[in-house]
């Protein structure tokens, strides 16, 4: 099994739509939680960053924290076609290296 | 944010030539960098974590022999895959640590090996 797991997707929404991008993960250990955007042969671009449980916001976006289900998600309000991209969750311990584990990706295409 | 380039963005090369990509942290010093590498559709896989004046740490299955990892500056990385092969051909993308937490990647390298 994996550690993190990430809704696989493809996410298909209408401009405007409130879109809701969801991990899950095993383990405890995972202190911090990271929302990737990443744009066709693009590198990720670091959306969002997170430590305690809750919400976190930044404009149009969310990130939501809930360690105790071991689970995280990220909310697009008003989504607009720009935001079609595939959007990554990743997630580190406090030691380790500083290394990350990533999901696997929901590729989200907002239609206008 | 903190902007991390790669060079180049793309290359073509022939069968059994090495090929060199150079990640660097434009606007901060990163102690800690890494490799990934990505297929179509899939998701990033680590490749090694490269640590500033120390050998670089390869994941599982990674041949360190293969792709070699220099870490010179705080600022530069470079990946360098030996004796390049059509196999090899992938999406290229590395990242630095900022602060010790945040990790902000680079636009990635396409290589295609002919």
């Amino acid at each position: 099994q994996k550690e993190v797991e990430q809704d696989p997707g493809p996410l298909s929404v209408p401009e405007g739509a409130i879109v809701s991008l969801n991990c899950t993960y095993s383990n405890s250990a995972f202190q911090y939680f990271m929302w990737y955007r990443q744009y066709s042969r693009k590198g990720p671009e670091l959306l969002m960053y997170t430590y305690s449980s809750g919400n976190k916001e930044d404009g149009r976006f969310t990130a939501q924290v809930d360690k105790s289900s071991k689970y995280i998600s990220l909310f697009i309000r008003d989504s607009q076609p720009s935001d079609s991209a595939t959007y990554l969750c990743a997630m580190k311990r406090k030691t380790n290296a500083g290394k990350s584990t990533f999901g696997d990706g929901t590729t989200l295409t907002v239609k206008p | 944010g903190a902007v991390v380039s790669q060079h180049p963005s793309w290359v073509i090369c022939k069968s059994g030539t090495s090929v060199k990509i150079e990640c660097r942290s434009l606007d901060f010093q990163a102690t800690t960098m890494f490799w990934y590498r990505q297929f179509p559709k899939q998701s990033l896989m680590l490749m090694a974590t490269s640590n500033e004046g120390s050998k670089a740490t390869y994941e599982q299955g990674v041949e360190k022999d293969k792709f070699l990892i220099n870490h010179a500056s705080l600022t530069l990385s470079t990946l360098t895959v030996t004796s390049a092969h059509p196999e090899d051909s992938s999406f290229y993308i590395c990242s630095a640590l900022a602060g010790g937490y945040e990790q902000y990647f680079g636009p990635g390298t396409r290589l295609t090996v002919t």
